[in-house]
């Protein structure tokens, strides 16, 4: 089973700041695909960015931006001039090319300062 | 806008009541999941399925079974409810195909007593 893991329970930063979340990831696999989901405290689960491991270049989502090493098998992501609205937890995901399943890291909560 | 609803936002049941968490996605997609999610471990799967009466287990599917008896319609049951089942469970639902997106309902935070 391939394994998520985000090593920051949580996170603060300050309003109009830039926050880095790590997630590094196990697969021996070459097709697979990343994502970032966003559960703000509503509960509603959004996707905010994916990256499909076969593309080196880093997907971005305005200011959202991931930075995927594949040979280190990290893909962590940057909330570049942080908003209130930005305040949530985040999960790293990861699903193998072939395969339906999600394997979820265990979160970061984003707490962020006015 | 992709819709996914799940019957309860909060629930509290007793130990041994069978439990019935329902869930229903408006844009006719293939495939829908569902997990929960404790502090600390993220989401875990519990089943998915991908067609009509289709389904298969995922992580954690022992004390959970499901239906699918429309398209539209994914439910998630406790056959009997212990306390090691209160949780958040979310609902999630995909189009056809592993490259699809998953869209994710509300979620039903459940207290087993």
């Amino acid at each position: 089973a391939q394994t998520v893991t985000q090593s920051q329970p949580e996170m603060s930063v300050q309003e109009a700041e830039t926050v880095t979340l790590s997630c590094t990831y196990d697969t021996s696999e070459s097709d697979y695909y990343l994502f970032w989901y966003k559960q703000p405290p509503s509960r509603q689960m959004i996707l905010v960015i994916r990256q499909e491991a076969y593309k080196q270049q880093n997907a971005t989502e305005n200011r959202f931006s991931v930075n995927f090493q594949k040979a280190a098998k990290s893909f962590s992501l940057k909330i570049s001039d942080s908003q209130l609205g930005d305040a949530a937890m985040y999960f790293c995901a990861y699903r193998s090319g072939p395969d339906y399943k999600l394997s979820f890291g265990a979160g970061t909560t984003v707490t962020v300062r006015a | 806008d992709v819709k996914v609803t799940q019957s309860s936002r909060y629930l509290v049941k007793r130990t041994g009541e069978k439990v019935f968490l329902e869930c229903v996605q408006d844009m006719d997609h293939e495939n829908m999941f569902w997990y929960r999610q404790d502090p600390g471990l993220g989401l875990r799967l519990i089943y998915f399925s991908y067609d009509v009466k289709m389904k298969e287990k995922g992580d954690i599917p022992e004390g959970y079974s499901v239906s699918r008896e429309k398209k539209e319609r994914f439910s998630l049951i406790l056959e009997s409810a212990s306390t090691n089942q209160t949780s958040m469970y979310l609902c999630a639902s995909s189009l056809e195909g592993t490259q699809e997106t998953q869209y994710f309902g509300p979620g039903t935070r459940l207290l087993v007593l």
